[in-house]
Order: C-alpha cells, then structure tokens, then sequence
C-alpha cells in the first residue's frame, strides 16, 4: 500500500522569506504525485503536479516543487511568501493502476507580518 | 473550469437518521470520489466509483454506502447517522487517466454536524 508522509504538521514563516513544506512517500513503482492547497473554508486546489519528465514542476502562485526518485521525496517551495499563503497543503500520490490518490496528513502554513 | 458542487455547506441532523449527501459535477468525468477529512488525519477516502452504478470501496467504508444513477452524479448515504461520523466531507471528480496520471477536482465540502 502507499504512504505518504508530511514531515510538518504547522511552518510558520514571516512574510516574504523563503519557504519548504516536506513530503515522503514510499513505492515500489513509478508513481504520480500531486500538491495542493486547501484555503480555510474550501475544497482542495491543484497546485502542481509530476508525471514524468523534469524533475522541478512549477505551479500556480508561485510555487514549485522537486521530484527526488532516489530520496522518494516531493518537496514544495516558495522562494517569497505572502499572507495569502496561508492555509492547508496536502501532498497525494497516485495508487498504481488505479485513478484513486493516497493523501498526507497535511501542513498548515502560517505566514505572519 | 470543472465545477464540483456539493448540496451543501454545512448540515446538522441527528444521531440514527438516514443522510445524503448530494455532488454534481459538469465536466463530464468518468471518477468520482468521496473522502472525509479530520484534523491530523488528512483526506480518508470512503468510496470511489469510476462508472454509472459502479462502486468500490475506499479506505474506510463502513457506515457509509453511495449511489452513482446519473454520469453527473454521485451520493454519499450515512445509513443511521452516528455522532463518530461528525466531519467534513468532500467530493471530487476526475478524468480516467493512465495510471492514476490525472488530477481530481474538488468540490467545497460539506461540513456535517451529527447531534
């Protein structure tokens, strides 16, 4: 089965530095991997997503993130962040031969003045 | 743009009743997916289904059954409502893709209160 884990439940950062939310997964097999973004409130947003080739997928907002195969890893980052940032990322990779995602707990971003 | 629209927003009912949760999608999306998500515990998929009156079941299934009538379509039913079913419930669709290689498109959830 697919895991996926979010090494940060909360990052706080101040406004306009630099950011990296961390995500793991484990699988024997080539796989999809998705992020995106719940703002308070609302459904979950498609940030970006890998499914072959380069390895930096960049996204909306400013966002991108690093496809790491021999680390299994997927780490999002913002070189800036702003206020609006602020909210729920979640990381999701593809269950092999189905259309179904397995989902990361979550990290809560709060950016501050 | 996909839009996915749940019936509701919030929902209060009470601890036996029979409740449906209703979501709609315009983009003509063969899946269809039901999650619930609780703080620390990320996304939970309850049942997906990939066609019209096909079903299969997610990661936590039980107490939970669902109803795919229509393309467009796809209810989730709480038999007899329990005060453990407290949450909120999200909706998504997405195209079939090669190996899981397309996104899912999430409606704004519903947050269901059960007294």
């Amino acid at each position: 089965a697919q895991s996926v884990t979010q090494l940060d439940s909360q990052v706080p950062v101040f406004e306009e530095a630099p950011v990296e939310l961390r995500c793991n997964y484990s699988s024997s097999v080539s796989v999809y991997l998705f992020w995106y973004v719940q703002y308070p409130n609302q459904g979950l947003q498609l940030l970006l997503k890998y499914l072959s080739g380069s390895t930096l997928v960049k996204g909306i907002n400013g966002f991108e993130a690093e496809f790491n195969k021999s680390q299994t890893s997927f780490h999002l980052r913002k070189p800036s962040v702003h206020i609006s940032d602020t909210a729920e990322y979640f990381c999701a990779v593809s269950d092999p031969g189905y259309s179904t995602l397995t989902f990361g707990k979550g990290t809560m971003l709060l950016v501050s003045p | 743009d996909v839009k996915v629209t749940q019936s509701s927003r919030y929902l209060v009912k009470r601890t036996g009743e029979k409740v449906f949760l209703e979501c709609v999608q315009d983009m003509d999306h063969e899946n269809m997916f039901w999650y619930r998500q609780d703080p620390g515990l990320g996304l939970r998929l309850i049942y997906f289904s990939y066609d019209v009156k096909m079903k299969e079941k997610g990661d936590i299934p039980e107490g939970y059954s669902v109803s795919r009538e229509k393309k467009e379509r796809f209810s989730l039913i709480l038999e007899s409502a329990s005060t453990n079913q407290t949450s909120m419930y999200l909706c998504a669709s997405s195209l079939v893709g090669a190996g899981g290689n397309q996104p899912q498109h999430f409606g704004d959830g519903t947050r269901l209160s059960i007294l």
